[in-house]
């Protein structure tokens, strides 16, 4: 089973509210990324969580915080977004180390700041 | 700085008609090179992950293959529904779980 599931797969907010998007994959793996992905583009990484401890942040702007629970599951926390960060969400998670790193992406959570 | 660069942007097809996309990679040691399919809304799907110059691995119509600078996703006889974006990424040794994407080819395969 390679599969990783995200929840909700469609987020409309505005610029005052909180949310958050939900990441689960039952792989056994121990990384998990958040990316960032506007139309036509690749998808841009954002947070890196290896055996459950931030292990890369890509200078985000604090209004994204992430947070990963146990291994098994990772948070988006959203706070006064602006439209800019209007964009799919997608989560993504692999072994560490070894021969084995595939990175496995979730569905994807499409966000829509107003 | 690690660079990935795909070539066609774009490729369009009559169905049946067999093509490649290149995939050419500039990078201090790699780690592995990844393929994935990318269809409109959705998240990447993970086709082939490729290790060593030489290497080949083929699923149904696709086979990708390594060289030391570039990789190729041949697709023989297409299907309408092979149509997607096509994504190639890095990862460099001491990478530490980054992975440097592509911009994709963006493939129609017409009936």
């Amino acid at each position: 089973d390679t599969e990783v599931t995200q929840t909700p797969k469609h987020l409309v907010m505005g610029m005052t509210n909180k949310k958050s998007l939900k990441c689960e994959q039952h792989m056994g793996h121990r990384a998990m990324y958040w990316y960032k992905q506007k139309a036509k583009k690749p998808p841009e990484l954002m947070f890196v969580y290896s055996y459950e401890k931030l292990s890369i942040n890509e200078s985000v702007p604090s209004r994204f915080s992430p947070e990963c629970p146990n291994s098994s599951l990772l948070n988006l926390h959203l706070h006064a977004l602006q439209p800019e960060d209007s964009a799919l969400y997608l989560c993504a998670s692999s072994q560490v180390g070894g021969r084995t790193d595939t990175q496995y992406f979730g569905p994807g959570t499409r966000l829509t700041v107003l | 700085e690690d660079q990935v660069t795909q070539s066609p942007e774009a490729l369009r097809l009559q169905e049946g008609e067999s093509s490649s996309l290149n995939c050419s990679y500039t990078v201090s040691g790699l780690r592995g090179l990844f393929w994935y399919r990318q269809d409109p809304g959705k998240g990447p799907e993970f086709l082939f992950t490729l290790y060593s110059a030489g290497e080949e691995k083929e699923k149904e119509r696709l086979k990708a293959t390594l060289t030391k600078k570039e990789s190729f996703l041949h697709i023989t006889a297409p299907k309408p529904e092979d149509s997607a974006t096509y994504l190639c990424a890095v990862r460099a040794s001491g990478g530490y779980q980054k992975v440097t994407f592509g911009t994709g080819t963006k493939l129609q395969v017409i009936p």
